[in-house]
C-alpha cells in the first residue's frame, strides 16, 4: 500500500542554519503531497503542497519539489528561526476515491538560539 | 484559507462515561470529514472517514461502536466517544476537504483524558 518515509528525529539546528527533513513516499499513481507543521498542543497546518511532478511547493521561506523520479519530497529552508520549532510531517494524499491522506511518522525540530 | 474548529479543546472525563467532540468547517462545505487519533510524540492515526449523509468508513482495528462518527450537515461531524477508559485517552483531530480538491484542513485538536 501507499506509505511516506520521514528521517527521524529530533534534529536539532542553530539559528539561521540550512534546514533539510527528507521525505520519500510510496504510491501508485500521481498522489498529491503535502508538508503540514504542528505546534505543541495544536492541530496541523498546511505548509505548502505540490499536486504534480516537478511543482515546487513553497512557504515561510520552506521548500518542497516533488520528485517522481526519486519518489522524494525533502522539505528544506535555508535560514531557519527559533519559532520554526515544530513537528513536521509530510504526507501523500490517495487519489483514489478515498482521499485520504497518509503520514509520516513525523520530524521533530528544536531551533536554537 | 479555510477553517476547521474542533470543540472542546480538552476534555476529562470519568471512566465510563460518553463524551461527544465536534468538528465544523466554519467558511466552507466539507463533503470529507476525516478524524485521527494521535498518541504523544507519534504520527497520526486515521480512525475513519466521513462523508455528509453516508455512513462512516472506519479503518481496520477501529471499534466502531465504541468510536461514533456522524456526518449529519455539510459542516457538521462528531465523534462520540462512548464508555471511555483511561486508554482513550489522546489527541483527537479532526479534517475537512471538499472534493475533488487535494487539499484537506485540520481542527486544532481536542485533548481527552479518561480518569
Amino acid at each position: 500500500g501507499n506509505s511516506v518515509t520521514q528521517m527521524e528525529g529530533p534534529v536539532t539546528l542553530s539559528e539561521e542554519a540550512f534546514l533539510t527533513i527528507n521525505c520519500t513516499y510510496t504510491a501508485t499513481g500521481y498522489p498529491s503531497l503535502f508538508w503540514y507543521v504542528q505546534y505543541p498542543g495544536e492541530g496541523l497546518q498546511l505548509l505548502l503542497k505540490a499536486t504534480k511532478a516537478d511543482d515546487k511547493g513553497s512557504n515561510k521561506g520552506f521548500e518542497a519539489t516533488y520528485r517522481k523520479e526519486t519518489t522524494s519530497f525533502h522539505l528544506e529552508k535555508g535560514s531557519v528561526q527559533v519559532s520554526d520549532s515544530a513537528v513536521y510531517f509530510c504526507a501523500l494524499r490517495e487519489m483514489d476515491s478515498s482521499y485520504k491522506l497518509i503520514f509520516g511518522s513525523g520530524t521533530r525540530l528544536l531551533v536554537r538560539p | 484559507g479555510a477553517v476547521v474548529s474542533q470543540h472542546p479543546s480538552w476534555v476529562i472525563c470519568k471512566s465510563g462515561t460518553s463524551v461527544k467532540i465536534e468538528c465544523r468547517s466554519l467558511d466552507f462545505q466539507a463533503t470529507t470529514m476525516f478524524w485521527y487519533r494521535q498518541f504523544p510524540k507519534q504520527s497520526l492515526m486515521l480512525m475513519a472517514t466521513s462523508n455528509e449523509g453516508s455512513k462512516a468508513t472506519y479503518e481496520q482495528g477501529v471499534e466502531k461502536d465504541k468510536f461514533l462518527i456522524n456526518h449529519a450537515s455539510l459542516t457538521l461531524s462528531t465523534l462520540t466517544v462512548t464508555s471511555a477508559h483511561p486508554e482513550d485517552s489522546s489527541f483527537y483531530i479532526c479534517s475537512a476537504s471538499r472534493d475533488p480538491n487535494p487539499e484537506a484542513f485540520f481542527g486544532q485538536g481536542t485533548r481527552l483524558t479518561v480518569v
